[in-house]
C-alpha cells in the first residue's frame, strides 16, 4: 500500500467511448503525475500538477484531458482514443522540490496503475 | 537531451548476483534512482544515489555510479525469487524541477 489509489484497475473501451481514470493520494503531497507505461518503452511522463496547477504537458494528444480539482485527486479524461493508446497508466505523487519534510529526494509514490485496452 | 537506456532482460539463478546496468545522457542529473515494479503493482523506490557519490550500499543492494561514463548499475547479492520484477533506472534533472526521466525497465527473472 503506497498511499496512492487508482481506479479502475482495468478498463476496456471502444474508440468512440468517453471514460475517466481516477487517482487519489493520502500522503499530503502537492505534486501529482500521470505516466504511460508501454511494453519495451521508457516510462513516459504525460502531465505534472504542482499545487493543482498544471506545470507540464509532455506533448500529449488532446484526446487525453487531465483534471486536478485539489492536491489529493487527479483525473485523466479519455475520449476518442486509438488502439495504440492501450497501455498501463500510472499515477504518482510527491512533494514538490524545495519543500521541507518531503521524503527521500525526488521520490515518487506510484499507484498500481489502470490497465487500459482500446478496441 | 534526456535519454535513459537499459537492457530489457536479465535472467539469473537463485543465489547468484544480479547486475542491472543503465546509461543516461544528462550530465546535470542530481539524483539517480532505481525503482522496482512487481507484477500487477506500481513502481516503488528501491534506492537512490546523489550524483556526487560513486557508491552506495544498502543490505543486498549496491549502486555504482560512474559519472564520467554516465553509467549506473544496481547489484543485487544473493538474488532470490522474490527479486523477480522490472527494475527502472531514472534520473532527476535539476533544471527541470521535479521531472524524473525513466528508462524502459529491465525484466529480472530469477530461476530456482
Amino acid at each position: 500500500e503506497t498511499g496512492v489509489t487508482q481506479t479502475p484497475r482495468h478498463l476496456v473501451m471502444g474508440m468512440t467511448n468517453k471514460k475517466s481514470l481516477k487517482c487519489e493520494q493520502h500522503l499530503g503531497h502537492n505534486a501529482m503525475y500521470w505516466y504511460k507505461q508501454s511494453a519495451k518503452k521508457p516510462l513516459e511522463l504525460m502531465f505534472v500538477y504542482n499545487f493543482k496547477e498544471q506545470t507540464e504537458n509532455n506533448s500529449v494528444p488532446s484526446r487525453f484531458s487531465p483534471e486536478c480539482p485539489n492536491s489529493s485527486h487527479l483525473f485523466l479524461h479519455l475520449h476518442t482514443l486509438q488502439p495504440e493508446d492501450s497501455a498501463l497508466y500510472l499515477c504518482a505523487s510527491s512533494q514538490p522540490p524545495g519543500l521541507a519534510g518531503g521524503g527521500r529526494a525526488g521520490e515518487l509514490f506510484f499507484g498500481e496503475g489502470s490497465r487500459l485496452t482500446v478496441l | 537531451g534526456e535519454d535513459v537506456e537499459q537492457s530489457l532482460f536479465l535472467s539469473v539463478r537463485e543465489g547468484d548476483s544480479s547486475v542491472i546496468n543503465c546509461t543516461y545522457t544528462d550530465s546535470s542529473s542530481t539524483y539517480l534512482y532505481w525503482y522496482k515494479q512487481e507484477p500487477g503493482a506500481g513502481l516503488q523506490l528501491l534506492t537512490y544515489i546523489f550524483s556526487n557519490m560513486d557508491m552506495k550500499q544498502d543490505q543486498r543492494l549496491t549502486v555504482l555510479l560512474n559519472k564520467k561514463d554516465k553509467h549506473l548499475s544496481l547489484r543485487i547479492a544473493d538474488t532470490q525469487t522474490g527479486d523477480s520484477a522490472i527494475y527502472f533506472c531514472a534520473e532527476s534533472i535539476m533544471e527541470y524541477g521535479n521531472k524524473l526521466v525513466f528508462g524502459a525497465g529491465t525484466i529480472l527473472r530469477v530461476k530456482s
